[in-house]
Parts: structure tokens; sequence; C-alpha cells
């Protein structure tokens, strides 16, 4: 069975820290791979994807990839309040297999 | 452009009946997926539709049932509603079947 694993937190972080978020995956053939941000009673929102090894930068946010260590993160620089959120881990194979996702990390930024 | 659009926000049913929900996708995508999300935990696959046809499908039972129309917009029913059923669905489209998935804002069920 394809998993998607992430420790559940909550992680504490103070303002303006870096925020890392960490996910495993079990299926070698995944090849997308996505952070969505969940707020409280509110739907999953993309921030990141990233398809091959190595680092993705957008703003604050970064992913990172490592398919032989079957591992990708989530790095938030400079973290603010309004980061808070449960963050999502999602996985996707080829063809049409569904997108799994991990149970998610609460993430708290302490002002 | 529109995002995608869920409805009923919010649902409350009797054990035992049956719920109809629905979803709009982006303009543009032609394949929906639905998932049921518990509290605390992460959205599980329920079913995927591509160009009307089911083409995927997580492990849950007969009762939960679904539909995609031309405009590929979708349903979600499900029948002899549980207890268990309580959770927030959520409709995701997308463009072809290995593109990123843009989420609608969902609906909460609460059976009771």
């Amino acid at each position: 069975q394809k998993e998607v694993e992430q420790n559940s937190g909550p992680l504490s972080v103070p303002e303006g820290a870096i925020a890392s978020l960490n996910c495993t995956y079990s299926d070698r053939g995944s090849q997308s791979f996505f952070w969505y941000r969940q707020y409280s009673g509110k739907s999953p929102e993309l921030i990141m994807s990233i398809y091959s090894n190595g680092d993705k930068e957008d703003g604050r946010f970064t992913a990172q990839l490592n398919k032989a260590s079957q591992y990708v993160s989530l790095l938030i620089r400079d973290s603010q309040p309004s980061d808070s959120a449960t963050y999502l881990c999602a996985v996707l194979n080829s063809g049409n297999t569904p997108l799994v996702f991990g149970k998610g990390t609460r993430l708290s930024v302490i002002a | 452009e529109t995002g995608v659009t869920q409805s009923p926000t919010h649902l409350i049913k009797t054990r035992g009946q049956q719920v109809t929900l629905r979803c709009s996708s982006q303009s543009g995508h032609n394949t929906v997926s639905w998932y049921q999300q518990a509290l605390g935990q992460g959205p599980q696959f329920i079913f995927q539709y591509y160009r009307e046809e089911e083409n995927g499908r997580g492990n849950f039972p007969p009762r939960f049932s679904g539909l995609q129309f031309p405009n590929y917009s979708s349903e979600l029913n499900v029948n002899a509603l549980e207890l268990d059923d309580s959770a927030l669905y959520l409709c995701a489209s997308s463009l072809g079947q290995g593109g990123g998935y843009t989420f609608g804002s969902g609906t909460r069920l609460t059976v009771v």
C-alpha cells in the first residue's frame, strides 16, 4: 500500500525562525510531489510542487526532494504567525493513480 | 477563470439517509477527484473521474458513488449514511491525470 508519512506535530517555532517540515513516501515510482497548506476548517491550498531531485525555491518557501531516500521536505524561512496551519505532503505516481496525502504536520508560529 | 466550487458548504443528515454533494471543476479541467477528510486526518481518496468515466477508486464501500457530467462537473452520492461518514468532503480538479490539483472549499457533512 502506498503511504506518505509525516510527523503530526505540533511543530512550534518562534516568529522569524526557519520551520522544517518532513515527509517520507513508500512508492519508489512516485514522480510528483506537492505541499499543501490547510488552515483549520478550510480546504488545502497548493503552495509548492517539485518533480526532480534538489531544491526549489519560491519566496520564503523551499521544497527539497531526494528520490533515493524517498524524502521530501519543506522549509519556511522567516516564519510568520500567519504560517500557522497544517501542512500536507502529497505524492503522485504516474498515469491515473490518485494523489496520496500524508496526515499532515501542524505548525504553530509563536509571536 | 473560475475555481472549483462545491455545494452545499454545510449539511446535517440523519443516519440511514442519502446525500448528494456537488462540484464544479475549474475551467478547462477534465479530471475530478473526491476526497474524504476526517478531523485530524489527511484527505483520503474516494474516487476519480476522467472525461465522465470513473478511472480510480479508493477503499470506500459501494454506497459511495459518483458521476461526472459532460461539462466536467461532478456529484458524490452517499447512501445509507453512517455516523463515521461525518467529515469534510473535498473535490479537486486537474487538467489530465498528472497535474496539480485545485481544491474546492469543501462540504462539511455531519451525520447524527
